[in-house]
Formats: structure tokens, C-alpha cells, sequence
């Protein structure tokens, strides 16, 4: 299985900090097609996780432009501009590339 | 709007069997798959396996081929997933999840193994 490591395990910040958390995976994540299908969520406390970003860098509708991701092969980066109350949670990169798909341990941003 | 609505606690007892569902509306169930996943308290998130809504094919993560089944009834744009043999190591919230990769998800229902 696709090992996904997550780095920090945990944050915390001031509200309107910056901060990216790392996601590396022990293979490459980059499909047959030429894709990558490595995806960010967010899991707020007791909540479902909802979806921010998917494949590497594409916003989904809704999600405030101060979210941005990069990344290529095996290394990615989640980078959180101007943190709001409402970015706090844990947030987890997934990757489905390879069966089984899998997730990283998450990183919990809190408040400093 | 896209809406997946999960059924509500359960608690078994060791050895039992559960079915859980997640009820859909919002889009074509057909043309999606829909993904299950396993949230211990406090810990990672497990994905079990998918199963495409047109047709009912399926795939497993090995690590849940004979604890899980899933199926799908179209004509209630309803995914299932039968939990089997339970143990407390299935204690947990199960979560639904619409394609593509993650991108909708159910409630969560949490499931309690215990005598």
C-alpha cells in the first residue's frame, strides 16, 4: 500500500498566520494517464471531511482562494494564506492513484 | 444539492452482522462511484472499498475483503455496506463518500461493538 506521511502532526498558529503543511507519499502518485490524483480535505471537529482540493492543486467550488496546493511525483504541499477561525481541523492528503487508496495520520491545526 | 444520508447508530453485539446505508439525492446515481471508509476514534481514516452505482462493480481494500459487502439499489439511489463477523475492532464511524475521489460525503454512522 501507498504510504502517505504527513508533516507537522500538528500546528499551531495565530489567526491571519500562513502555514503549509507537507504530504509525502512513498510512491509516485502519478496515474497511467499522466495525472495525479493527490486530494486535500479537511475534517472539522466532529464533522465529516469535506473536500478542499483535488488533484494537486484544483480548488473545489467554495473554497476560499487563501487555500492553495502544489506538488508533483511524491512530495505536496498544502499552504493556508491569512488562517481564519474557520480553517481550524484536521486536514488530511489522500491519494488514488494506486488500490487501496489511502490517507495520511492528518495534521491538526489549532490555534496558538 | 448533493445529499448523502447515512442511517443512524448502531449498537451489536460481538460476532453479529450490520448493514448500513447511505441514501442519496441531488444526482444521477448511476453515473457515480461511491466509496466506504473507516474512522477509529482518534485515528486515521481506512478507505474499504468502492462500488459504481451503474452496474454494482466493486473494489476492496484486502484488508476488508471478508468483513465487507458492499451493494447498491438503484432504484433507491441507496449504497449499502454489510459489516460481518463484528468485533471491537469495528467499532468505529463508517463513513460514505461520492466520486469522484472523495469529493461528497455522508454523516458518518457510528457503530459500537460490544455485549
Amino acid at each position: 500500500d501507498v504510504v502517505m506521511t504527513q508533516t507537522p502532526p500538528s500546528l499551531s498558529v495565530a489567526i491571519g498566520q500562513s502555514v503549509s503543511i507537507s504530504c509525502k507519499s512513498s510512491q509516485s502518485l502519478v496515474y497511467s494517464d499522466g495525472k495525479t490524483y493527490l486530494h486535500w480535505l479537511l475534517q472539522s471537529s466532529g464533522r465529516s471531511p469535506k473536500r478542499l482540493i483535488y488533484q494537486v492543486s484544483n480548488l473545489d467550488s467554495g473554497v476560499p482562494d487563501r487555500f492553495s496546493g502544489t506538488g508533483s511525483q511524491k512530495d505536496f504541499t498544502l499552504k493556508i494564506s491569512r488562517v481564519e477561525a474557520k480553517d481550524l481541523g484536521v486536514y488530511y492528503c489522500a491519494q488514488t492513484t494506486h488500490f487501496p487508496y489511502t490517507f495520511g495520520a492528518g495534521t491538526k491545526l489549532e490555534l496558538k | 444539492e448533493v445529499q448523502l444520508q447515512q442511517s443512524g447508530a448502531e449498537l451489536v453485539k460481538p460476532g453479529a452482522s450490520v448493514k448500513l446505508s447511505c441514501k442519496t439525492s441531488g444526482y444521477t446515481f448511476s453515473n457515480y462511484y461511491m466509496s466506504w471508509l473507516k474512522q477509529m476514534p482518534g485515528q486515521n481514516i481506512e478507505w474499504i472499498g468502492n462500488i459504481y452505482g451503474g452496474n454494482g462493480g466493486t473494489g476492496y481494500n484486502q484488508k476488508f475483503k471478508g468483513k465487507a459487502t458492499l451493494t447498491v439499489d438503484k432504484s433507491s439511489s441507496t449504497a449499502y455496506m454489510d459489516l460481518s463477523s463484528l468485533t471491537s475492532e469495528d467499532s468505529a464511524v463508517y463513513f460514505c463518500a461520492r466520486g469522484p475521489w472523495f469529493a461528497y460525503w455522508g454523516q458518518g454512522t457510528l457503530v459500537t461493538v460490544s455485549s
